[in-house]
């Protein structure tokens, strides 16, 4: 398996613009979690997903975010209309069970300018 | 509810031991450590289950106190490639993996 694979690694947009995060986990593995990474406040995790439905969205600082996951290989995050301050890192991480491993995407950068 | 890491940050010769604390305010059912360098991904460690319970991985090891809620890495005879900041995980049962606030260790030559 080629891992947990996130795209784009790079994203670089306009403040105002609508922006979309991919993660394709690992297959197999019925949990899937966002986080949001800064300087300021570490790894944060923003929604958690388990056999693609959403069980915990509390992390998700406002209603411009939201996330979906349709299918067992596919979930996207998306922000709209994007501001300065959502520039970060965004991993998508995914484990096949409770206690075991789990699996970050490569994340991708955002800077919202 | 996010666990509380402690110290924040740690700077170490090569051969030199450190310990990294995890603490929560709520009841732990595992612990996760994970380390990641910089502009990777964390990257998996060790996963300890039950309180008491101790492990280990070459010179890297942990323990964890369910009773206290606590955890410790325990990182002997460093080696440049400990660089990196470790993270502490928390998970109750299935629901939602939570990170601590992180400590960065440095080592050096």
């Amino acid at each position: 398996d080629a891992g947990v694979i996130q795209s784009p690694r790079h994203e670089v947009t306009e403040m105002g613009q609508e922006v979309t995060l991919r993660c394709k986990p690992i297959s197999g593995h019925n949990s899937l979690f966002w986080y949001r990474q800064t300087m300021m406040r570490g790894l944060e995790l923003l929604i958690y997903f388990n056999n693609n439905v959403p069980i915990d969205d509390s992390g998700m600082p406002e209603d411009r975010f939201s996330a979906k996951m349709p299918n067992a290989s596919f979930s996207t995050l998306k922000i709209q209309p994007s501001e300065p301050r959502d520039s970060a890192v965004y991993f998508c991480a995914s484990t096949d069970q409770v206690n075991t491993e789990a699996f970050f995407g490569q994340g991708t950068r955002l800077t919202v300018v | 509810q996010q666990p509380v890491q402690s110290p924040q940050a740690v700077i170490l010769r090569e051969g030199e031991d450190a310990v990294i604390n995890c603490s929560s305010s709520k009841a732990l059912y595992s612990v996760h450590w994970y380390r990641q360098k910089h502009g990777e991904a964390p990257v998996f460690l060790m996963i300890l289950l039950k309180g008491g319970e101790q492990k280990g991985h070459d010179k890297i090891s942990a323990s964890f106190n369910e009773k206290k809620q606590q955890s410790s890495l325990y990182l002997t005879a460093s080696q440049l490639s400990y660089s990196g900041t470790y993270f502490c995980g928390t998970r109750m049962g299935s629901d939602k993996l939570i990170f601590g606030t992180g400590t960065r260790l440095q080592v050096f030559p």
